[in-house]
């Protein structure tokens, strides 16, 4: 069983529609929670950062932590064409950049204009 | 944020042959990392890379296979040895401050294909 595990998609939505990415975990240890996008032929760029449970939200993006069940979602609302892009879902167990980072397999997002 | 470059982008090379890639960081950086995507599979630390010491390899991964050079804060290389078609990949460097509280930098890339 992988350590975190990612649905690969592609998920395809209307502009304007609210989407949500979603990975589920096995390691208990992980407590710092990410989200990068990626871009076609471009190195992935952290989205959103969250610690422990709970939710975090910044413009059109939320995150959002659910510890017990070892499940973490991201939601994009209104949806913009800019938004087409892979979204690898990652996690640590300790803080800091150059701790070890476990990722998913990225969701490809393409939102139709 | 860092500004990170990788030559080459891509290439195409013959199985038994070596590719060195190089990834250049625009300021002094202490962590620098390689990391492997491979399509539908995540992507996976191949080694650390501190100035002055030895890389760190990952699990599965070992020096002979993927010789890695760090000479100063902001240059790295990675070496794809002896290349078979399961090296196929985008090869990524990534760069971290220790101080930096969570986030890695990515590089573009380098596509790799090997025939």
């Amino acid at each position: 069983q992988k350590e975190v595990e990612q649905d690969p998609g592609p998920l395809s939505v209307p502009e304007g529609a609210i989407v949500s990415l979603n990975c589920t975990y096995s390691n208990s240890a992980f407590q710092y929670f990410m989200w990068y996008r990626q871009y076609s032929r471009k190195g992935p760029e952290l989205l959103m950062y969250t610690y422990s449970s709970g939710n975090k939200e910044d413009g059109r993006f939320t995150a959002q932590v659910d510890k017990s069940s070892k499940y973490i979602s991201l939601f994009i609302r209104d949806s913009q064409p800019s938004d087409s892009a892979t979204y690898l879902c990652a996690m640590s167990a300790q803080a800091g950049g150059y701790q070890k980072v476990t990722f998913g397999t990225g969701t490809k997002l393409q939102v139709i204009p | 944020s860092a500004v990170i470059s990788q030559k080459p982008s891509r290439d195409i090379c013959q199985r038994g042959t070596s590719l060195t890639i190089q990834c250049q960081v625009d300021s002094q950086v202490t962590m620098m990392f390689w990391y492997r995507q491979q399509p539908g599979q995540s992507l996976t630390l191949i080694a650390t890379a501190n100035q002055g010491s030895e890389a760190t390899y990952e699990s599965g991964f070992v020096i002979d296979k993927f010789p890695i050079s760090r000479p100063n804060l902001t240059f790295s290389t990675l070496t794809v040895s002896n290349m078979s078609p399961e090296d196929s990949s985008i090869y990524l460097c990534s760069v971290a401050e220790v101080r930096s509280k969570y986030e890695q930098y990515f590089g573009p890339g380098t596509r790799l294909t090997v025939t």
